[in-house]
C-alpha cells in the first residue's frame, strides 16, 4: 500500500517556466514532509521540507506548499532551469520529522527541463 | 551539506557469495542510520533502520539473516548481503540522521549473475 504517492512519473517543461511536482499521502499521522533530488547513479539530495503545522515554505526558486485537508503538498520551482532535470522524490515522515525517523517515499517523478 | 559515502559504487557477483557494503558519514556523527533499495522506476524502499551499538530493526518482509546490518560506530555501517541471488540485484542506498534530516550516500549497484 503507497502511503506516498506521486501520480506523474514525468514532467516536461519550458526552461524560465514554473515546475510544479504534486505529491499526495494517505497516512494522516505523517507530520513532515521533504522533497529530494536524485540524479540517476546517485543518492538523493534534499532539498525542501515542511512541517504540518506550516501551510508554506520558500528556499529560493523551490517553494512547498502542504494542504494537510486534502493530504497534498507540491513543490513549485521557478524559474525552471536545466541543471534542475532530475528525479524529485516526495517524502513523509512521523514525529515532526526528526532525522532518526525513517522515511516513506513516493515513486518520484522526473523532471525535464527543456532548454 | 554533510557528506556520506558507500562503498563500492558497483558490484558484480556470483550467485550465492556474499557482498558487504559500508557507508560512512565523514563529517557528523550518526547514531541512525537507514539502508534503502530501489528497483528500477520505484521509490526508495526502507529496509532497514541501524542504530549504532544496538540490533538493527527491520522492515516487514526484509530477511533480517539475509541482509545483516552492522552498525559499530557513529560513522560506519555495513550491509551484507549474504548468499546473494539474481533477484538481490537492484540500487542500495544508505542515509545517515544527522544535522535535523537524512543525508543520503551514492548508492551501490549490485549485480548478481
Amino acid at each position: 500500500d503507497q502511503q506516498v504517492k506521486q501520480n506523474s512519473p514525468s514532467l516536461s517543461v519550458q526552461e524560465g517556466r514554473i515546475s510544479i511536482l504534486n505529491c499526495d499521502y494517505t497516512n494522516s499521522m505523517f507530520d513532515y514532509f521533504l522533497w529530494y533530488k536524485k540524479y540517476p547513479a546517485e543518492g538523493p539530495t534534499f532539498l525542501i521540507s515542511i512541517s504540518s503545522i506550516k501551510d508554506k515554505n520558500e528556499d529560493g526558486r523551490f517553494t512547498v506548499f502542504l494542504n494537510k485537508s486534502a493530504k497534498h503538498l507540491s513543490l513549485h520551482i521557478v524559474p525552471s532551469q536545466p541543471g534542475d532535470s532530475a528525479v524529485y522524490f516526495c517524502a513523509a515522515s512521523l514525529n515532526s520529522g526528526g532525522s532518526n525517523y525513517k522515511l516513506t517515499f513516493g515513486k518520484g517523478t522526473l523532471l525535464t527541463v527543456n532548454p | 551539506g554533510a557528506v556520506v559515502s558507500q562503498h563500492p559504487s558497483r558490484v558484480i557477483c556470483k550467485s550465492g557469495t556474499s557482498v558487504k557494503i559500508e557507508c560512512r558519514s565523514l563529517d557528523f556523527q550518526a547514531t541512525t542510520m537507514f539502508w534503502y533499495r530501489q528497483f528500477p522506476k520505484q521509490s526508495l524502499m526502507l529496509m532497514a533502520t541501524s542504530n549504532e551499538g544496538s540490533k538493527a530493526t527491520y522492515e516487514q518482509g526484509v530477511e533480517k539473516d539475509k541482509f545483516l546490518i552492522n552498525h559499530a560506530s557513529l560513522t560506519l555501517s555495513t550491509l551484507t548481503v549474504t548468499s546473494a541471488h539474481p533477484e538481490d540485484s537492484s540500487f542500495y542506498i544508505c542515509s545517515a540522521a544527522g544535522l535535523g534530516t537524512q543525508y543520503f550516500g551514492p548508492g551501490t549497484r549490485l549485480l548478481v549473475l
